[in-house]
């Protein structure tokens, strides 16, 4: 069964930055891309980037190109995302989910609130 | 980007009806190796999103032959026939196309 288990909810003040896990399991972490979504309160989903394990080559969407750094560790199947001098717009729940060919997102993770206040 | 714009914005429903929603994007979403890479989503409330079909019209692992997806190039529709209580949440259209990967606003479904 594949399974996406996130790190937990986080508190985090202005300024400062985040970093969130994805452990993977249930398949080979190295055959798919891993992508993040960002979803404010009440709002849609918004496509952060994704990694290639296998090759650790990133894409970003421009938008986040700067405030997000993705990064996975072949040795424990686990992706991570870093947000960076975070501000009250970086509050929201944040995805990952697994990529398949056709750009599809099959499996999500729980999803990680991350609140930004001082 | 892909801007991906669907209709409605939420609809009502009755129990063992049926709805259809659009999504339209800006650019053809045909891959240059002529796939087109149209996902649908339902978020239900307080849990993430699940895939429901995937490439315009097929539908993932365990999903019901009562959700079809169908269109080309820059046009779709979502079906859902004999509406249940557990279809109720946000559906979203998303594209795979181009980078960076987006999604339509979303429609909620809503019992009438």
């Amino acid at each position: 069964e594949v399974k996406l288990q996130q790190s937990g909810d986080e508190l985090v003040r202005p300024g400062a930055s985040v970093k969130i896990s994805c452990k993977a399991s249930g398949y080979t972490f190295t055959s798919y891309s891993m992508h993040w979504v960002k979803q404010r309160p009440g709002q849609g989903l918004e496509w952060i980037g994704a990694i290639i394990p296998i090759i650790d080559t990133t894409e970003y969407n421009q938008k986040f190109k700067g405030k997000a750094t993705l990064t996975a560790d072949k040795s424990s199947n686990t992706a991570n995302m870093e947000l960076s001098r975070l501000t009250s717009e970086d509050s929201a729940v944040y995805y990952c989910a697994r990529g398949t060919l056709g750009g599809s997102f099959a499996y999500w993770g729980q999803g990680t609130l991350v609140t930004v206040s001082s | 980007d892909v801007v991906m714009t669907q209709t409605p914005v939420s609809m009502s429903v009755s129990l063992g009806g049926q709805v259809s929603i659009s999504c339209r994007s800006s650019q053809s979403l045909v891959h240059n190796n002529g796939n087109t890479y149209l996902s649908w989503y339902i978020q239900k409330p307080s849990q993430s999103p699940q895939l429901l079909i995937y490439k315009v019209s097929n539908r993932f692992s365990g999903i019901s032959d009562r959700f079809s997806g169908s269109g080309s190039g820059t046009d779709f529709t979502l079906k859902i026939s004999r509406v249940e209580p557990d279809d109720l949440g946000v559906y979203y259209c998303g594209q795979g196309t181009q980078y960076p990967y987006t999604f339509g606003a979303g429609t909620k479904l809503e019992l009438k």
